[in-house]
């Protein structure tokens, strides 16, 4: 069964270094969408994305962050300047028509 | 300020037990999501809603869009059903409940 994928699993990164969170959707799927998990608290959405544009982001997707979908398959997150607060879970969706979301495992940033 | 409440936020039942969960939310929404979190970390996508009603084996997802509220139903549960479940509602941008953690014993 078609998944998404998310690379890495975890990664670990000094404050105010860049980091870019990859994922690849499902192949035919057309919406996707970026949301984090801070530990302990509940999940947040940070952004959507649909035909090569962002189509909705939250008041938590400032300048730091950035999405692209450079190749037609792949979709990333982009941090820049990290900061300790950005330790989180974060997960990439996609989802064919807007109904059901198809989630990857969650990349885990640790930031130091 | 919450715009998404679910009850309760813990919730133990012995197997075979009939759940409901509760999620109330206080925006006008164009559709309801009901996700469910394993203790690894990972979400699964269970139901989206507008209206009505939806079934899946032994899973039930109910809105009531006046009453702005909406119960996922689990019958004769069963320990794998241990997981957090979400209520997440389609606002501007998607917001989420806290979650109820579900624990059924053998």
């Amino acid at each position: 069964e078609p998944e998404v994928t998310q690379t890495p699993s975890h990664q670990v990164t000094q404050m105010g270094q860049e980091v870019i969170l990859r994922c690849v959707p499902i192949s035919n799927h057309l919406y996707f969408y970026w949301y984090r998990q801070i530990l302990g608290q509940k999940v947040e959405f940070l952004v959507s994305f649909y035909n090569n544009e962002i189509s909705e982001k939250s008041e938590i997707f400032d300048d730091q962050f950035s999405v692209e979908r450079p190749d037609g398959s792949n979709f990333t997150l982009k941090i820049r300047s990290t900061k300790l607060e950005d330790s989180a879970m974060y997960f990439c969706a996609s989802s064919l028509d807007r109904a059901l979301l198809n989630f990857g495992d969650g990349t885990r940033l640790s930031i130091l | 300020k919450n715009e998404v409440e679910q009850s309760p936020q813990n919730l133990t039942a012995q197997e075979g037990e009939f759940i409901t969960i509760n999620c109330s939310y206080s925006v006008g929404i164009s559709a309801l999501h009901w996700l469910q979190q394993h203790p690894g970390g990972g979400i699964v996508s269970l139901f989206m809603l507008s209206s009505g009603k939806k079934k899946h084996g032994r899973l039930i997802a109910t809105i009531n869009i006046q009453e702005k509220h909406s119960s996922l139903h689990i019958t004769a549960s069963h320990p794998r059903d241990s997981a957090v479940y979400i209520c997440a509602v389609d606002f501007n941008d998607m917001r989420f409940g806290a979650g109820t953690r579900l624990t059924v014993k053998p």
